[in-house]
């Protein structure tokens, strides 16, 4: 089965700095990749995804994700952090079943 | 309404007591997935429906899990006789096509359960 591990339990960053959480997934075949945030209190939200094709994937409030196969990886990256991005951050993977695994989660703190 | 909605938002339940959740889909949507989530954890699958079918329920983590969708909407996660290890945030999904597709995932806000 597909699983995810997230390295960093949390990140703090400056606004306005760079941001990159990492991603690594375990799959035998090529997985569908999510990126969801969740701020207190809320349901989780799509930031981006890969299926296929362009492995630079762009997404919501900036955010952007690259696929890279050799290293299992699909990690997470923002140019410049605002305050408004500190919230818990989850990747996830999904096999082309009904059961999608998701890591134990990022959470991202926003120093001004 | 345009997104998906849980009900209640938070729940706290004596321990043996039996509790039902609630998941209104957004219209249309086929596939409804419900998730556990435990405090500084990321979500763990429970169960997935096709309209009324469910057709996985491999994540239920016991039977006092019991999930239903009989008209091919709304759906009720019940549980029996709650354990205070049950005690987490409970996510409705839905999506509107057959399983795992590349329209990804709209959440609910989930209902937190707390069983004292």
């Amino acid at each position: 089965a597909q699983s995810v591990t997230q390295p960093d339990i949390h990140i703090t960053v400056s606004e306005g700095a760079s941001l990159e959480l990492r991603c690594n997934y375990s799959y035998g075949a090529t997985p569908y990749l999510f990126w969801y945030v969740q701020s207190p209190g809320q349901g989780l939200q799509l930031l981006l995804k890969y299926f296929s094709g362009d492995t630079l994937v762009q997404g919501i409030k900036g955010f952007e994700a690259e696929f890279k196969r050799s290293q299992s990886s699909f990690n997470l990256r923002k140019p410049s952090v605002h305050w408004s991005d500190a919230a818990e951050y989850f990747c996830a993977v999904g096999a082309g079943n009904n059961d999608m695994r998701f890591g134990a989660g990022t959470r991202l703190t926003v120093k001004p | 309404g345009a997104g998906v909605s849980q009900s209640p938002r938070y729940k706290v339940a004596k321990r043996g007591q039996d509790v039902a959740l609630r998941c209104d889909p957004i219209s249309g949507h086929v596939s409804l997935f419900w998730y556990q989530q435990a405090l500084g954890q990321g979500p763990e699958f429970l169960t997935y429906f096709q309209n009324e079918a469910q057709l996985d329920k491999s994540g239920l983590p016991s039977d006092r899990f019991f999930a239903e969708r009989p008209e091919g909407s709304v759906s009720t996660l019940k549980i029996q006789r709650t354990q205070q290890e049950d005690s987490a945030v409970y996510l409705c999904a839905s999506t509107p096509g057959a399983g795992l597709s590349n329209y990804g995932y709209t959440f609910g806000s989930g209902t937190r359960l707390t069983v004292v």
